[in-house]
């Protein structure tokens, strides 16, 4: 079936702007996370969703950063005023629960270019 | 705050065994141990968890010791596409909770 899928593929920006980025859970799913990755560093933890509530922010970098998700399903990542350290890979990823020994499946990610 | 330990890197001929170890000498009883790795330029992709005992499944096999300290990852058949940052994780059963990756493996597959 149908994996996690996340959009754009690459997104370059110029400092300042804003940029939106989309996942797409697997369906079924109500768990649904949000990582970042920036180069040659381990995954960074930014927020996870049950169902469309997210619980706890506090892994947001900062206020410029925030996240939605609508229907259970679609959720988009949104950084307003980038900056060049918000460059990075963005990886979403999705599990069937949240507490509980459910595997979360990752998308390919969003690689963000701040010029 | 590193619950786990891995080697930064190990090498392996295609065709042998890969055998990832970790260390996880903190592990509480009701935390699960799981694998993920990472292909160069893709998301991580889940390989397999346990609690207590060994598990299979068909992408390799996990061996728990008997103290759950440490736990190794064998691929048993090692390809060059298996080349890949492999993710150790400890991870609470019943609470909410996401998964911490640490700096992982670097498994590299030669000819």
């Amino acid at each position: 079936g149908a994996g996690v899928s996340q959009s754009p593929s690459n997104k370059v920006t110029e400092k300042g702007k804003d940029v939106e980025l989309r996942c797409d859970p697997i369906s079924g799913h109500t768990a649904l996370y949000w990582y970042r990755q920036s180069l040659g560093q381990g995954l960074e933890f930014l927020i996870y969703f049950q169902g469309n509530s997210a619980p706890d922010k506090s892994g947001l970098p900062s206020d410029r950063f925030s996240a939605e998700r609508t229907g259970g399903s679609v959720s988009t990542l949104t950084i307003q005023r980038t900056q060049q350290e918000d460059s990075a890979v963005y990886l979403c990823a999705s599990s069937l629960g949240f507490t509980g020994p459910y595997e979360q499946y990752f998308g390919p990610g969003t690689r963000l270019t701040v010029t | 705050d590193a619950k786990t330990t891995q080697p930064p890197s190990m090498d392996c001929a295609e065709g042998r065994a890969a055998n990832l170890p970790c260390n996880h000498s903190t592990i509480s009883g009701n935390e699960y141990v799981y694998w993920y790795r990472q292909i160069h330029s893709q998301g991580p992709q889940y390989i397999i968890h346990g609690l207590k005992n060994n598990e299979t499944n068909e992408m390799a096999s996990l061996i728990i010791t008997e103290d759950r300290k440490s736990s190794t990852l064998i691929l048993p058949h090692a390809t060059l596409r298996d080349t890949a940052v492999y993710y150790c994780i400890v991870r609470p059963r019943e609470v909410y909770s996401t998964l911490t990756f640490g700096k992982g493996t670097m498994l590299l597959v030669s000819p």
